[in-house]
């Protein structure tokens, strides 16, 4: 079954410094692929996505991601963490042919001052 | 537009009860999706209801069950609850794209515990 992998269930970084949070998906067929933001306390939020075409696709925030199908990734960047980027964040992907979102088990994001 | 709304946002019931969720969506979706969020599992889904009828399952049992109605607006039905059942309960509203390439939409949960 088709299945993400996000390494690190906790990442830390200083206010400033660059994020990047690993997402891995396991198909031979490149999948639908999503990062979704969890603030405490409340539901998940899209920050972005890949269906078709550009493999470097922006997203709200500052955040960006790239679609690798080489190394079937899509690892979340953005160049400079702000307090505010302190959450939980889902990868996620839609199998072709399912009607789905497949989730990751999430990476908890803390921003040091 | 107002946000997916769900109510009531924090319940708690015993076990062997049964309990029941509300989800409002976007207005104009017709799809809703449900999801359970648990520390272990992590987010797992539940089932989709589009135009009224249940379109996709996940694997959970026929304890679980939902249904919608002709305003889109769903609910979701849990009975004879376990201890296991405790958990956030997220609803999310799109348009309905069959490919599930369309934004879904969440809401701000519904955690249910079960002592």
């Amino acid at each position: 079954a088709q299945s993400v992998t996000q390494l690190g269930s906790h990442v830390s970084v200083s206010e400033g410094a660059l994020v990047l949070l690993r997402c891995n998906y396991s198909s031979s067929v490149p999948p639908y692929l999503f990062w979704y933001v969890q603030y405490p306390n409340q539901g998940l939020q899209l920050l972005l996505k890949y269906t078709t075409g550009a493999t470097l696709v922006k997203g709200i925030n500052g955040f960006e991601a790239e679609f690798k199908k080489s190394e079937t990734s899509f690892h979340l960047t953005k160049p400079s963490a702000h307090m505010s980027d302190a959450a939980e964040y889902f990868c996620a992907v839609v199998p072709q042919g399912a009607q789905k979102l497949v989730f990751g088990q999430g990476t908890r994001l803390t921003i040091n001052p | 537009k107002a946000g997916v709304t769900q109510t009531p946002r924090y319940l708690i019931k015993t076990r062997g009860q049964q309990v029941t969720l509300s989800c409002s969506p976007i207005s104009g979706h017709r799809s809703v999706s449900w999801y359970q969020q648990t520390p272990g599992q992590g987010l797992q889904f539940l089932f989709e209801y589009f135009s009224e009828t249940q379109r996709n399952k996940g694997n959970f049992p026929g304890r679980f069950s939902g249904r919608q109605f002709s305003n889109s607006r769903s609910e979701m039905n849990v009975s004879t609850l376990e201890l296991g059942d405790s958990a956030l309960y997220l609803c999310a509203s799109s348009n309905g794209l069959r490919d599930y390439t369309d934004t879904q939409y969440f809401g701000p949960g519904t955690r249910l515990t079960v002592l």
